[in-house]
């Protein structure tokens, strides 16, 4: 298996753009979390899914940001319009409710708000 | 509620030296507890895990960690440290039980191994 990829690794964009991340889980996983990582705040979720729907989504900043999960192969966390506080990394994990435990990360996408 | 503390920013050892790295959590009922560790510019990876069972649970690379039900602690260990060791790591927490899936990750540890 691949493991869980994102794209892009990188992203440059101005202020008031709208950003696009996106997220393909591992195969037969039927959970997915979408994380943000930066020196100040850490690592904090942002929002998961169960089976393509929304669970808890408690941890968006705010109503620039949202997430979808069309099917059990894809998933996009949007912010529109972007600003320079949201640059930070950004982590999809993906996981498994039958045996497993453990979440499997992406690379990251690392998004740089100018 | 959930939570997780890793009361040390920073943990410095040398080659050969043993490791342990803290972890205390807090859940109402039964925790599963993890730790990850995360290279430069890479995700985190899943290094052991807790569920249940015996209270000594071993991971990759060599890594071990103590589940301590009364202190509330699940610390990693290593016999001896490698320099390819140094990363960040994360403790972590989920309840049991809970219907849900939701992870609390605590705040990182930087391991730096000196040769």
């Amino acid at each position: 298996d691949a493991g869980v990829i994102q794209s892009p690794r990188h992203e440059v964009t101005e202020m008031g753009q709208e950003v696009t991340l996106r997220c393909k889980p591992i195969s037969g996983h039927d959970y997915l979390f979408w994380y943000r990582q930066t020196m100040m705040r850490g690592l904090e979720l942002l929002i998961y899914f169960n089976n393509n729907v929304p669970i808890d989504d408690s941890g968006m900043p705010e109503d620039r940001f949202s997430a979808k999960m069309p099917n059990a192969s894809f998933s996009t966390l949007k912010i529109q319009p972007s600003e320079p506080r949201d640059s930070a990394v950004y982590f999809c994990a993906s996981s498994s409710s039958t045996g497993e435990y453990e979440q499997y990360f992406g690379p990251g996408t690392r998004l740089t708000v100018t | 509620a959930q939570s997780v503390a890793q009361p040390e920013d920073q943990v410095n050892v040398a080659e050969g030296n043993p490791l342990t790295v803290k972890c205390t959590y807090s859940v109402s009922g039964n925790p599963y507890l993890f730790w990850y560790v995360q290279y430069p510019n890479r995700g985190l990876q899943f290094l052991l895990k807790y569920i249940t069972g015996d209270n000594l649970v071993k991971g990759s690379y060599g890594f071990e960690a103590e589940f301590n039900k009364s202190q509330t602690s699940f610390h990693l260990k290593k016999p001896s440290a490698l320099v390819s060791d140094s990363a960040l790591y994360f403790c972590a927490v989920r309840e049991v039980g809970t219907g849900g899936f939701k992870t609390i990750f605590g705040a990182g540890t930087r391991l730096f191994v000196k040769a």
